[in-house]
């Protein structure tokens, strides 16, 4: 049984276009982490998000966790080919990480 | 200067042999972990050391030994290799147990033919 659900698993789409993906989940997390993984390579955090509602900016990238810390979204504005790779959500529960199977996002020139 | 490295980054093995995969840290943290990659790059936690003391032991099959002989190392040997070994294996460290932000290394790929 899956902790924490990503959405969508795949999503390829214009340079230049705006997109949401999607970490969700029953349980309440006392903070969440998003990372990317490119390919060859290992996952390299984002952002750390820990109060409910909280919204973190990191460039083009909009982080929100939900007001019941139950989930999280994270928003693209404008991608860029850059902006490719695997990006993984990670919810603290009882001091262990748990991890979504990732949103793997694909930005054409 | 890496902060998290591991070797080898490839390897390709035969059904049957054991291998080992080696980690380092040099970021002065006092928790590494093991993490599997399968194919549809979930990551699976196998095992966590804090201090050189095991701390988490996931359900992994007794072939896989974690080995830490101090806090900046913690090494992975595999014994009868299965092709279901196959998969990318990501060493990571943390400043204490718990939660915290992980720093992973690069990965090494594992094939097991």
């Amino acid at each position: 049984t899956q902790l924490l659900e990503q959405s969508p698993q795949f999503l390829s789409i214009q340079e230049g276009e705006n997109l949401t993906v999607y970490c969700n989940s029953s349980s309440v997390f006392s903070s969440l982490q998003w990372y990317r993984q490119e390919p060859g390579e290992g996952p390299v955090l984002l952002v750390t998000v820990v109060t409910g509602g909280e919204v973190k900016k990191l460039k083009r990238l909009t982080f929100q966790f939900g007001d019941a810390r139950k989930d999280s979204s994270l928003h693209i504005t404008a991608a860029q080919p850059g902006d490719t790779g695997l990006y993984l959500c990670a919810g603290s529960l009882n001091y262990q990480l748990i991890w979504g199977a990732g949103t793997k996002l694909i930005i054409k020139p | 200067d890496t902060a998290v490295s591991q070797t080898p980054k490839y390897l390709v093995t035969q059904m049957g042999n054991d291998k080992s995969i080696k980690c380092e840290q040099n970021l002065g943290h006092d928790t590494m972990y093991w993490y599997k990659q399968d194919s549809k790059k979930f990551l699976k936690i196998m095992f966590s050391y804090n201090n050189k003391e095991l701390i988490i032991n996931e359900t992994v099959p007794n072939r896989f030994s974690p080995k830490s002989p101090d806090k900046a190392h913690l090494n992975l040997h595999i014994n009868s290799l299965e092709l279901g070994d196959s998969a990318v294996y990501f060493c990571a460290s943390t400043p204490s147990s718990g939660a915290n932000v992980l720093t992973f290394g690069a990965g090494s790929r594992l094939t097991v033919l």
